[in-house]
């Protein structure tokens, strides 16, 4: 069955850059846009950005040149850096199926990980 | 950005009832629009794309309405299991924007 779980480091620095790690199975990479999601005390639940089948990505201009989204096909996972963090980036993030070759809507979701950004 | 607005955020009923929560959008969406649902502990759940189409293994009590700017989930005879946090989300355009969420609790 489809499965998403996120996995990244839980605490990190202000200023500092912010990587996760989405790990999938159930399908393949290279059949479905895999998508980023964050939900934050501040601003709620965030689209960030994806990465298409074809490896093309996008990104929600609110993260402006922070964000960069990248994958690797052969071990089923997807990856989300940003940098500058600050404070507000504190939140849960998610890696989430898009529904149908770029439906737009997110028909599986990881758990999330926690990421509080702190001194 | 569109906005996406649920003007209730804490809702609650009784197993047995019927609840209806709204999702409104600050322009036309025309029906680009998915409900999630969220519990405790658990994956966000898609429940309904394209305004009104349940997704696969969402119970029939569920049902999506609206098109344009304004967008009804209803639950028919609410289930214990029903309970939860209730998110709305557009797809009409870029950014994809989300409601703040509906909390359904157990009165």
């Amino acid at each position: 069955q489809v499965q998403l779980k996120e996995t990244g480091p839980g605490l990190v620095q202000p200023t500092q850059t912010l990587s996760i790690t989405c790990t999938v199975s159930g399908f393949s990479l290279t059949s479905y846009y895999m998508q980023w999601v964050r939900q934050t005390p501040g601003k709620g639940l965030e689209w960030m950005g994806f990465i298409r089948s074809g490896g093309s990505t996008e990104y929600n201009s609110e993260f402006k040149s922070r964000l960069s989204i990248s994958r690797d096909t052969s071990k089923n996972q997807v990856f989300l850096k940003m940098n500058s963090l600050k404070t507000e980036d504190t939140g849960v993030y998610y890696c989430a199926r898009d529904g149908l070759g770029g439906a737009y809507y997110f028909d599986y979701w990881g758990q999330g990980v926690m990421v509080t950004v702190s001194s | 950005d569109v906005q996406m607005t649920q003007s209730l955020s804490y809702l609650a009923a009784s197993p047995g009832e019927s609840v209806s929560i709204s999702c409104k959008a600050s322009k036309s969406i025309s029906n680009y629009l998915a409900w999630y649902q969220q519990k405790p502990g658990e994956a966000y759940k898609l429940l309904i794309y394209s305004g009104s189409t349940l997704q696969s293994g969402t119970p029939s009590r569920f049902s999506g309405s609206g098109s344009g700017t304004d967008f009804t989930l209803t639950i028919r005879s609410l289930e214990p299991e029903d309970f939860g946090l209730y998110y709305c989300q557009q797809y009409y355009e870029k950014p994809l924007t989300f409601g703040s969420g509906t909390k359904l609790e157990i009165k």
